[in-house]
Parts: structure tokens; C-alpha cells; sequence
């Protein structure tokens, strides 16, 4: 079955990096847009992130740009999230999700990134 | 982008049918034959329930259903039940891609 997990969270001071990784297995990997969702605690979802199938094509939010970059290694089935200048409003429960239907498809269950000094 | 706008909260009981509104612009909703809904119970990750505006993923109840005019999209759920009590979300592309700030539905 399509399973995706995300890692990599965890508490950082603002205006640090983290990376997270997003494993993922039960499907062609190197066949599949992925995303990049976040929730902060308690609100509603915020599109991050996008990679075409083959890493060709990035978008992001205007949130993040610049400071995020999404990446990914097809030969390991894995998707990337590398997170610079962390700031506040950035705490949040990433997601990676899988592309299908136009939408998305499959989730995994998130990884909590905080940002607290 | 600005956000697409939904309810903050909708309420029905058992049996009844609700309808939960999703409204953007004509650079999303209007233009793009793509607006997505999400369920979430807490403490889960969200679950599609709606694609391209009025298909269903297999696997999920006929009793969700979407539509849309013009620049609002509409997730009706028929027969409530008690475990349709959840967060929902829409979702538009807009050349990138923007969610509804979410509705909280309770079942009475």
C-alpha cells in the first residue's frame, strides 16, 4: 500500500535551517508531482511547495520563496523540504503529500516543525 | 493568493444533508475545473474525498458529492452520520494552489 512518512522536525531557533525528508514506498515514486502542506497548530492547511515528477519544475508559496527549497531523489524514493531562515510564523506540521487526481491524493501523517527561541 | 473562503462551522443531524460552501475568484474556482475537499479528524491527516470538482476517489461514500457555479464551489453530504463530525477543506489550483480556511462540521 502507498505509504509516505515524513521526518525531520523538530524544534529550532528562528532564523536556523532544518531539512525534511519525506520516505515514501507502495508506489513509482519517480512518476508522481509531489507537495509539501503545512497546518499550523489548531488552523487550516497552506500549500508550500510543489516538485514536478522529475524535479524539473518547482513552485512555491509566496510564503516561502526564497527560503525554501523543494527537492527530490528519485533512486531513493524521497522527498526533501530544506528550510532556511526559519521564522515564527513558520511552527507548524508539515505533510507530504501525493499528487494524483489533480489533487492531493495521499498523505502522510506530518512531521512538527517549532520555531521558538 | 488569497485564501479561498469557507463557513467556519456547519452543523446538521443525524440523516440530514449539509452543504459547505468554497468561495474564490475567477483566477481559481471560476477558471479551473480543479477544486479538491479534504476531510480531517483530529489528530489525522487529511483524507480526499473530492477531486476535480465533482469526482470521488474510489473507496469514498456516494454520499459526498461536489458542484460548483461560477466562483463557488459546494461539498454536499448527504444521510449524516456521526462520523462525518470532521474538519473540510477545498482546495483550488490558481497556477499554484490555495485552500479554503476550513469548516468544522458537527453532527448534532
Amino acid at each position: 500500500q502507498v505509504q509516505l512518512m515524513e521526518s525531520g522536525g523538530g524544534v529550532v531557533q528562528p532564523g536556523r535551517s532544518l531539512r525534511l525528508s519525506c520516505t515514501t514506498s507502495g508506489f513509482t515514486f519517480s512518476s508522481y508531482a509531489m507537495h509539501w502542506v503545512r497546518q499550523p497548530p489548531g488552523k487550516g492547511l497552506e500549500w508550500v511547495a510543489f516538485t514536478s515528477f522529475d524535479g524539473s519544475s518547482k513552485l512555491y508559496a509566496d510564503s516561502v520563496t526564497g527560503r525554501f527549497t523543494i527537492s527530490r531523489d528519485n533512486s531513493k524514493n524521497t522527498l526533501y523540504l530544506q528550510m532556511n531562515s526559519l521564522r515564527g510564523e513558520d511552527a507548524a506540521l508539515y505533510y507530504c503529500a501525493r499528487e494524483k487526481y489533480n489533487a492531493y491524493g495521499d498523505w502522510g501523517q506530518g512531521t512538527l516543525v517549532t520555531v521558538s527561541s | 493568493q488569497s485564501a479561498l473562503t469557507q463557513p467556519a462551522s456547519v452543523s446538521g443531524s443525524p440523516g440530514q444533508s449539509i452543504t459547505i460552501s468554497c468561495t474564490g475568484t475567477s483566477r481559481d474556482v471560476w477558471t479551473y475545473n480543479l477544486v479538491s475537499w479534504y476531510q480531517q479528524h483530529p489528530g489525522n491527516a487529511p483524507e480526499l474525498i473530492i477531486y476535480e470538482d465533482n469526482k470521488r476517489p474510489s473507496g469514498i461514500s456516494s454520499r459526498f458529492s461536489g458542484s460548483k457555479s461560477g466562483n463557488t464551489a459546494s461539498l454536499t453530504i448527504s444521510g449524516l452520520l456521526a462520523e462525518d463530525e470532521a474538519d473540510y477543506f477545498c482546495c483550488s489550483y490558481a497556477g499554484t494552489w490555495v485552500f479554503g480556511g476550513g469548516t468544522r462540521l458537527t453532527v448534532l
